[in-house]
């Protein structure tokens, strides 16, 4: 079983319209948690860090729910530009984990 | 300030030759990384420097592959006797400490034909 698991996708989204997805990670003492956004054949880039108490930074929310042991993202007016494949990643004492990525489309 | 950077870009060689890969950190960050990427595939982790403590090496497919970190900066990752598997980007990242984001490069892409 991978540590961290995400559903690959592909979202496709209408512009405009609300996207979500989680993922699970397998390491109840996993202390940071992140997601990275990662557009095709360059490098990922941080979105957003992910707090327990949630977090919400423009269009974009995350969650994080650690009894079991998921954090989402929810991505708010898709705009044709957040097309990417997100990463979920986890930290834990130091040693990140990343997920495969889900891939997200918007489309006009 | 300046980011993460990585040489050379694009490397292409000759399968059994060997290779080195540079990794410039972001200034001040004492923990660095080394992930590879094949084409269409998630990041494999290969190797995690922090600080002075001991590298974990435990993501490095063979002794083929090395790294090592001077200074407490610059990294090199080395691979010998190169082969066609190990063609893939690979991406280098640093954060300033334990339980903080990481900041990527730009990669080095290689080709071994």
């Amino acid at each position: 079983r991978k540590e961290v698991e995400q559903d690959p996708g592909p979202f496709n989204v209408p512009e405009g319209a609300t996207v979500a997805f989680n993922c699970t990670y397998s390491n109840s003492a996993s202390q940071s948690f992140f997601w990275y956004r990662q557009d095709c054949r360059k490098e990922p880039k941080l979105l957003m860090s992910v707090y327990s108490s949630g977090n919400e930074d423009g269009r974009f929310t995350a969650q994080l729910n650690r009894a079991s042991q998921y954090i989402s993202l929810l991505i708010r007016d898709s705009k044709l530009s957040d097309s990417a494949t997100y990463l979920c990643v986890v930290d834990s004492w130091g040693k990140f984990q990343f997920g495969a990525g889900t891939q997200v489309v918007v489309t006009p | 300030g300046a980011g993460v950077s990585q040489s050379p870009s694009n490397k292409v060689t000759e399968k059994g030759k060997d290779v080195e890969l540079r990794c410039d950190p972001i200034s001040g960050h004492t923990a660095l990384y080394w992930y590879r990427q094949s084409l269409g595939q998630g990041l494999e982790f290969l190797i995690y420097f922090q600080g002075n403590s001991a590298p974990d090496k435990s993501g490095l497919p063979s002794d083929r592959f090395s790294a090592e970190r001077t200074g407490g900066s610059v990294s090199t990752l080395t691979i010998q006797r190169t082969q066609q598997e190990d063609s893939a980007v690979y991406l280098c990242a640093s954060n300033r400490m334990q339980g903080y984001e990481q900041y990527f490069g730009p990669g080095t892409r290689l080709t071994v034909t």
